[in-house]
């Protein structure tokens, strides 16, 4: 398994405003995701955060409002931008290990926009 | 493409009963199953897993069985206890652990 951190940890932020989200993990990885969760629904995923490359984007989700980065392999960070009220949610990264079938979560970053 | 579908919630049981959370799923190729449980205030944490048709994963006493022939992965435990109170996501993912799709989860609440 992989042990994943998360800060900010939660945030209470004007509309308008960013923020940066960053996710650390243990050990390197091969792949980094980042998902979405509104209030009450479940998990999306807004795009694969590629190690020295742009992050791949899901459909509804956008590189100007979501931006990523992957500097190296044990580290990402996800900027919600221009934030409104809609993007209050819990923002949760994870990661793929090697050699594994299966997907590791962070704790996951609570923001409420107001 | 690719979706999952749980049982609605909530579900409310008593201490000692037996749970069953239904999950379907829809895919082309030949997914690998999961379920995550989610504690109040936490992330997300792998429960069991199966990558093949016919694989039971288990862990904690839960139990799901791959069935291809019915496209499910229904979760089951004989004697929940007040400590399994979360919501329960079933989820898949096609190629390994990319992309991971998850059905909308099923609260559910164990009474003592």
């Amino acid at each position: 398994s992989a042990v994943i951190s998360q800060k900010p940890s939660r945030d209470i932020c004007q509309r308008g405003t960013s923020l940066t989200i960053q996710c650390q993990v243990d050990s390197q990885v091969t792949m980094m995701f980042w998902y979405r969760q509104q209030p009450g629904q479940s998990l999306t995923l807004i795009a694969t955060a590629n190690q020295g490359s742009e992050a791949t984007y899901e459909s509804g989700f956008v590189i100007d409002k979501f931006p990523i980065s992957r500097p190296n392999l044990t580290f990402s960070t996800l900027t919600v931008s221009n934030m409104s009220p809609e993007d209050s949610s819990i923002y949760l990264c994870s990661v793929a290990v090697t050699g594994q079938e299966t997907q590791y979560f962070g704790p996951g970053t609570r923001l409420l926009v107001l | 493409g690719n979706s999952v579908t749980q049982m609605e919630g909530p579900v409310t049981l008593s201490e000692e009963a037996f749970l069953t959370i239904n999950c379907t799923y829809t895919a082309t190729g030949y997914p690998s199953l999961f379920w995550y449980v989610q504690y109040p205030g936490e992330g997300l944490q792998l429960l069991l897993k199966a990558t093949k048709a016919d694989d039971k994963g288990s862990n904690k006493g839960f139990e799901a069985t791959y069935r291809k022939e019915t496209t499910s992965f229904h979760l089951e435990k004989g004697s929940v206890q007040v400590s399994d109170s979360a919501v329960y996501f079933c989820a898949l993912s096609e190629r390994g652990a990319q992309k991971l799709v998850f059905g909308q989860g099923t609260r559910l609440t164990i009474n003592p």
